[in-house]
């Protein structure tokens, strides 16, 4: 099946721009939560969506933002960019199958802000 | 809070020679625990996991056992290839909350 679909890619902008990242979940899989990857702060969880509902959220400013659609497809929005917010942003896909969460990760969209 | 500490990188070795890469964390609860790889360029993919306490997770040579007496994850092969440079994240997830990662090892391997 399908895995984790993210685009853009690659993502140049401008700071103060905002921006719009999106996930296409692994099929039947109702939660995607994204994660922040920079060579200072590592791994960062953004935050997560069960059923179109923000489930938990991360230690972020209000700038990062996110949704869910009802084919479980995700969206996450930062705005005014700043030149700290370059950075691989990485999407999973996770169910509870058999007593047991998995996560699929996608490859990623590079932000690189200038 | 619960958190994962690794083994600072890079961990440079030959080919063939004996790979462990250690990860120790901290929960409140009883994690599963889980060890992913990432390629140049690439996502995290998913190496192995652990869901309770004994459990030994295996896959492409690699193994790790979860061990809660000492809070430990450790990463092993037996016969590192070249193709296994990569960075390696140790993570832990609470009952299906959040993954939280350690900082990542990266390991390179020299023919």
């Amino acid at each position: 099946k399908a895995g984790v679909t993210q685009t853009p890619r690659y993502l140049i902008k401008t700071r103060g721009q905002q921006v719009t990242l999106s996930c296409s979940p692994i099929s039947g899989h109702r939660s995607v939560s994204w994660y922040q990857q920079t060579p200072g702060q590592g791994l960062q969880f953004l935050f997560e969506y069960f059923s179109e509902t923000q489930r938990n959220k991360g230690n972020f400013p209000g700038r990062f933002s996110g949704r869910q659609f009802s084919n479980s497809r995700s969206e996450m929005n930062v705005s005014t960019l700043e030149l700290g917010d370059s950075a691989l942003y990485l999407c999973a896909s996770s169910s509870w199958t058999g007593g047991d969460y998995g996560y699929t990760f996608g490859s990623g969209t590079r932000l690189t802000v200038v | 809070g619960n958190s994962v500490t690794q083994m600072e990188g890079p961990v440079t070795l030959s080919e063939e020679a004996f790979l462990t890469i250690n990860c120790t964390y901290t929960a409140t609860g009883y994690p599963s625990l889980f060890w992913y790889v990432q390629y140049p360029g690439e996502g995290l993919q998913l190496l192995l996991k652990a869901t309770k306490a004994d459990d030994k997770g295996s896959n492409k040579g690699f193994e790790a056992t979860y061990r809660k007496e000492t809070t430990s994850f450790h990463l092993e092969k037996g016969s590192v290839q070249v193709s296994d440079s990569a960075v390696y994240f140790c993570a832990l997830s609470d009952r299906g909350d959040k993954l939280i990662f350690g900082t990542g090892t990266r390991l390179q391997v020299f023919p």
